[in-house]
């Protein structure tokens, strides 16, 4: 069966980095996308960033451009996802999610149809 | 950026409702929106893809409609499980991608 297994919970402080990682199995990794979203305490869904389980290709909020790092390996099926100079409000559960296909009209698109747990990240001043 | 805003902020219903959610974006996504239901302690689920597409195993109660900039999911006799939050998401412009900021369903 398709399983995204997260790591585990992580306690930082402000200025620092965190790196979680999601390890999947059931399917082909190198024929999808993932994607990562994060939901702080009392909040909606943010989109973080996505990346190619094939080419390692990644696109990114622009929000976290320049602090967000995804990378994956192909041969352990896993993605990561690094965030640096921590901040409070990066107190959040963060998600991976599986980009699946599916045809709509006379193409294709990608929703997001399988997720980890999620991982809290927790950062204090 | 697409912004999508969902309303209402927050809908009260009894069970056997019908619930009606929007989800309106600033510009047009053609039929590029996603539903997502949310739970406490739970991953999201995806339930509507394409606009109005259920995804495997969702229950038929549940309907989706719009293109363009308004969108609507609903929920013809709620169930006691169907009290969650929903997200709509945006593929328009994929990978990159914006989420609504949620209904909550609440029991009244």
């Amino acid at each position: 069966q398709i399983q995204l297994v997260q790591s585990g919970p992580e306690v930082r402080k402000s200025g620092a980095s965190v790196k979680v990682s999601c390890k999947t199995s059931g399917f082909l990794f190198v024929g999808y996308g993932f994607s990562w979203v994060r939901q702080a305490p009392g909040q909606g869904l943010e989109w973080v960033g996505w990346i190619s389980g094939y080419s390692g290709k990644t696109n990114y909020s622009e929000k976290f451009q320049d602090r967000v790092t995804l990378t994956m390996h192909t041969t352990t099926n896993t993605v990561y996802l690094e965030m640096t100079r921590l901040r409070s409000d990066d107190t959040a559960i963060y998600y991976c999610a599986r980009e699946g296909d599916f045809e709509v009209g006379s193409g294709w698109a990608h929703y997001l149809d399988y997720w980890g747990p999620g991982t809290l990240v927790t950062v204090s001043s | 950026e697409i912004v999508l805003t969902q309303s209402p902020v927050t809908l009260s219903l009894s069970q056997g409702d019908r619930a009606t959610l929007s989800c309106r974006a600033s510009q047009s996504i053609t039929t590029s929106l996603a539903w997502y239901q949310k739970k406490p302690g739970q991953a999201p689920k995806l339930l509507i893809y394409g606009a109005s597409s259920r995804a495997t195993g969702v229950p038929a109660r549940f309907s989706a409609s719009g293109s363009g900039t308004d969108f609507t999911l609903s929920i013809s006799s709620l169930e006691p499980e169907d009290f969650a939050v929903y997200f709509c998401q945006q593929r328009s412009n994929w990978p990159q991608s914006t989420f609504g900021q949620g209904t909550t369903l609440e029991i009244k």
